[in-house]
């Protein structure tokens, strides 16, 4: 079946320290994004890429980084300059002519 | 520019209770309307979609009618069951922008 995966479901890390989540599609979708979801809040858009090796920034990059090298994947890397980095990070992707976006189940990140 | 604007939660409910979920937009043009719907540690799932004026967008209960006049997109169900208990967002996609705009996010929970 096709989908979008993240990897992993969780994820620890010490505070200084960079770190990379996963966000693999089988769909054969042209765009993917990255979001932000804090507790109880909506969504904020972080990145996202509407082909391969060309992405934007979205409301909230300060902090973040991320590659599109393949059309399946679009990593996002969490800097040491992000101030807060522990939320719900979601990945979403969509196809042309598609408008809606198919979303992965989401990494929870926690720094301590 | 573009925007949604959902009505504030928590929605709190009795089992078998009727639901709305207001949702209004503004937008150029006329978008296509989502709603997705968003289960505890989960990520976003389609709910159901209106691509034109009019148009009623139905799936699991759920309903939402495209009215251009208001510029509104309401969810609602006749019966809601505890399992409906997530965050619902409503959604449209701007074509200046070229992705999808989100609500806020509205919560509800209802209880036996």
């Amino acid at each position: 079946d096709g989908g979008i995966t993240q990897s992993p479901k969780y994820l620890f890390r010490k505070e200084g320290q960079n770190v990379t989540l996963s966000c693999e599609q089988n769909l054969n979708h042209d765009a993917m994004y990255w979001y932000r979801q804090d507790p109880g809040q909506g969504l904020r858009l972080i990145y996202y890429s509407q082909i391969v090796n060309d992405f934007q920034k979205g409301d909230i990059a300060e902090g973040y980084s991320v590659s599109r090298e393949k059309k399946e994947s679009f990593p996002l890397t969490v800097t040491s300059a992000q101030k807060n980095p522990t939320a719900f990070y979601l990945c979403a992707s969509s196809g042309q002519g598609d408008y809606g976006y198919t979303f992965g189940s989401g990494t929870r990140l926690t720094v301590v | 520019g573009d925007s949604v604007t959902q009505m504030e939660g928590p929605v709190t409910l009795s089992e078998e209770a009727f639901l709305t979920i207001n949702c209004t937009y503004t937008a150029t043009g006329y978008p296509s309307l989502f709603w997705y719907v968003q289960y505890p540690g989960e990520g976003l799932q389609l709910l159901l979609k209106a691509t034109k004026a009019d148009d009623k967008g139905s799936n699991k209960g759920f309903e939402a009618t495209y009215r251009k006049e208001t510029t509104s997109f309401h969810l609602e169900k006749g019966s809601v069951q505890v399992s409906d208990s997530a965050v619902y967002f409503c959604a449209l996609f701007s074509g200046g922008y070229n992705k999808l705009i989100f609500g806020a996010g509205t919560r509800l929970a209802v209880h036996p």
